[in-house]
């Protein structure tokens, strides 16, 4: 199976760039994608193929990667933003998910 | 517009089966591959199986021994039953669509817990 791997948690000051990162333990190409989870609430695409804005999603949103070696990256960080963030692959079944980094705001 | 939506039992007892049941609107089942994912409580998402447009299914190694996902197109459902259910069971579980490449909708999810 693919892993993927993700920092546990971040902290950042609001308005900053933040960078929240994937790293997988065989390439995925470009088959990698971005979900932010609010507390009690489902995960919501942010970020598809690597690279490609989901529709309705704010522009300070991106994703960059390929391989092994993925970010995702808010710039600006606003107070809405504070969630978990989880990768996941679709290169091979089954699909994974990475564990997830927590969000907090300075 | 494109909806899922999950239901189901939210108690269900140790050793007993799961049967979930997923309802969708706004697309087709033979146009999409729908896909269950779910959630321990404070822990992270685990891919369960998924049933492609075409009817074939594919299952988490993890979970095949217990796992089963059906369809019923003429109702717009996709069904989940997972047999010999353990306290480490006990989560949110999501049925979504995979669009393009990545999962586009969720359901927003059913609680189960396991317990007598």
């Amino acid at each position: 199976d693919t892993v993927l791997t993700q920092s546990p948690a971040l902290a950042v000051s609001l308005g900053q760039r933040v960078t929240i990162s994937c790293r997988t333990n065989k390439s995925v190409s470009t088959y990698m994608h971005w979900y932010q989870q609010k507390s009690g609430q489902q995960p919501k695409l942010l970020i598809y193929s690597a690279s490609n804005l989901e529709s309705g999603v704010p522009s300070r949103f991106s994703g960059s990667g390929s391989g092994t070696d993925f970010t995702l990256t808010i710039d600006p960080v606003e107070a809405d933003d504070i969630a978990n963030y989880y990768c996941q692959q679709s290169n091979e079944v089954p699909l994974t998910f990475g564990s997830g980094t927590k969000l907090e705001i300075k | 517009q494109v909806q899922l939506k999950e239901s189901g039992p939210g108690l269900v007892q140790p050793s007993q089966t799961l049967s979930l049941t997923c309802t969708v609107s706004g697309f087709s089942l033979t146009s999409y591959n729908v896909h269950w994912v779910r959630q321990p409580p404070g822990k992270g998402l685990e891919w369960m199986g998924v049933i492609w447009s075409g009817e074939n299914t594919y299952y988490n190694s993890a979970l095949k021994p217990r796992l089963s996902i059906s369809r019923d197109t003429s109702k717009s459902q996709v069904f989940l039953t997972m047999n010999s259910l353990q306290t480490e069971d006990t989560g949110i579980y999501y049925c979504n669509r995979r669009g393009t490449e990545a999962f586009d909708y969720w359901g927003q999810g059913v609680m189960v817990a396991v317990s007598s």
